[in-house]
């Protein structure tokens, strides 16, 4: 079975530019998290989706993030325009429920803002 | 008082060599617990669940100490494959986030 898939795998970009990021969760769940990791600051949650629909988007650090997911099996995070201060991996993880479920992660995706 | 802390690391140990690490959380409403396996530049994996009762899995042992609110992982024959970073994490009471600990680095050296 396909696992939850994020793409790129690296972006490398100048700061100002938009950074968009993308993740298919594995079909049939109806959870859907973006986190981002630091050496800083560990595992954060930005934003979760259910059913498509986002309920809980108290971590997205400021405006300059959006996050959309259009259809069960697509999501995408924007970061416009971005700072270096936002170079990070970007998880995506989905589940079948959310309770007592485990969440299944994206390989992320490495983003440097130089 | 950060909501989940663990012990940074790094534990250096032998092969064949038990090891434990434990994690305290703040909050007394969190319900759920885990255990979640992060190699380096991988994604984070789920290892185990906690449970009140404790529980094992083959040389992984967890239990979860509601009355001090801390859980702990024990690893008994470590191999170098268990070379990774522990990571803690909990589920709120009544909610549906994952609140992870920055985690722990174990080295298992021949």
């Amino acid at each position: 079975d396909a696992g939850v898939i994020q793409s790129p795998r690296h972006e490398v970009t100048e700061m100002g530019q938009e950074v968009t990021l993308r993740c298919k969760p594995i079909s049939g769940h109806d959870y859907l998290f973006w986190y981002r990791q630091t050496m800083m600051r560990g595992l954060e949650l930005l934003i979760y989706f259910n059913n498509n629909v986002p309920i809980d988007d108290s971590g997205m650090p400021e405006d300059r993030f959006s996050a959309k997911m259009p259809n069960a099996s697509f999501s995408t995070l924007k970061i416009q325009p971005s700072e270096p201060r936002d170079s990070a991996v970007y998880f995506c993880a989905s589940s079948l429920g959310a309770s007592f479920q485990p969440q299944h992660f994206g390989d992320g995706t490495r983003l440097s803002i130089l | 008082r950060k909501e989940v802390e663990q012990d940074p690391g790094p534990f250096n140990v032998p092969e064949g060599a038990t090891v434990a690490f434990n994690c305290t959380y703040s909050n007394s409403a969190s319900q759920s617990f885990f255990w979640y396996r992060q190699d380096c530049r991988k994604e984070p994996k789920l290892l185990m669940s906690v449970y009140s009762s404790g529980n094992e899995d083959g040389r992984f042992t967890a239990q979860l100490n509601r009355a001090s609110q801390y859980i702990s992982l024990l690893i008994r024959d470590s191999k170098l494959s268990d070379s990774a970073t522990y990571l803690c994490v909990l589920l709120r009471a009544g909610s549906y986030q994952l609140t992870f600990g920055k985690g722990t680095k174990l080295s298992v050296i021949p």
